[in-house]
């Protein structure tokens, strides 16, 4: 089937403006977590969701970011009023379920820039 | 606290000659171990993980990784680097404090001369 899809692929925000991002996981996969990956850096954690319960939030840098999923499918990284050290690759990915071991599949990412 | 450090920033082979990217990890427990490729606009692929089965690891592509518990390494090879394997491979190490976040190295970018 199908994988991991993420849109829009590119997006550039003005500072203070807000933006959504969204992930569209593999089809029957329980868990779903958010990632950010700066320039030349590994991804950081945001955020982690079993269906729709969002049971980690614990990376999400400030409380301008919000995510939400809220049929235990798809989800929706909102960032309000966008700052220029939010510009980074935003990565989803989706687990089919929760372990240690558990692959986890990753789409191709949102690049925001912002301005 | 765990982490993992990738040694090299940039590792450049020439086509045909083998790869290696080193790995090494901090963790408390006995950890699980992956390797992720990022190619350019494309999403990140699982090339192997380390689940405290075999030390030796055969992922996809014809790279494998070996755990060495006494070296804290899980160092990534190939014996022969072909010019589709050019891309940011990044060593992962799960967080034995949760079930589910991954720990990242920095990536180490692989050029392949031809």
């Amino acid at each position: 089937g199908a994988g991991v899809s993420q849109s829009p692929r590119y997006k550039v925000a003005k500072r203070g403006q807000d933006v959504a991002l969204r992930c569209d996981p593999i089809s029957g996969h329980v868990s779903l977590f958010w990632y950010q990956q700066a320039l030349g850096q590994g991804p950081e954690f945001l955020t982690y969701f079993q269906n729709e319960a969002q049971l980690d939030k614990s990376g999400l840098p400030s409380d301008r970011f919000f995510a939400e999923r809220p049929e235990g499918s798809v989800s929706t990284l909102k960032i309000q009023r966008t700052q220029q050290e939010d510009s980074a690759v935003y990565l989803c990915a989706s687990s089919l379920v929760l372990t240690r071991v558990d692959t986890q599949y990753f789409g191709p990412g949102t690049r925001l820039t912002v301005l | 606290a765990q982490s993992v450090t990738q040694l090299d920033s940039h590792v450049s082979v020439s086509e045909g000659t083998p790869v290696l990217l080193r790995c090494n990890y901090s963790s408390s427990y006995s950890p699980s171990l992956f390797w992720y490729v990022q190619h350019p606009n494309k999403g990140l692929q699982l090339l192997l993980k380390y689940t405290s089965a075999a030390t030796l690891v055969k992922g996809i592509n014809g790279f494998e990784a070996e755990f060495k518990k006494s070296e804290t390494s899980f160092h990534l090879t190939k014996p022969s680097a072909h010019m589709s394997d050019a891309a940011e491979y990044f060593c992962v190490v799960s967080d034995t404090g949760s079930n589910y976040q991954l720990i990242w190295g920095a990536g180490t970018k692989l050029i392949i001369k031809p």
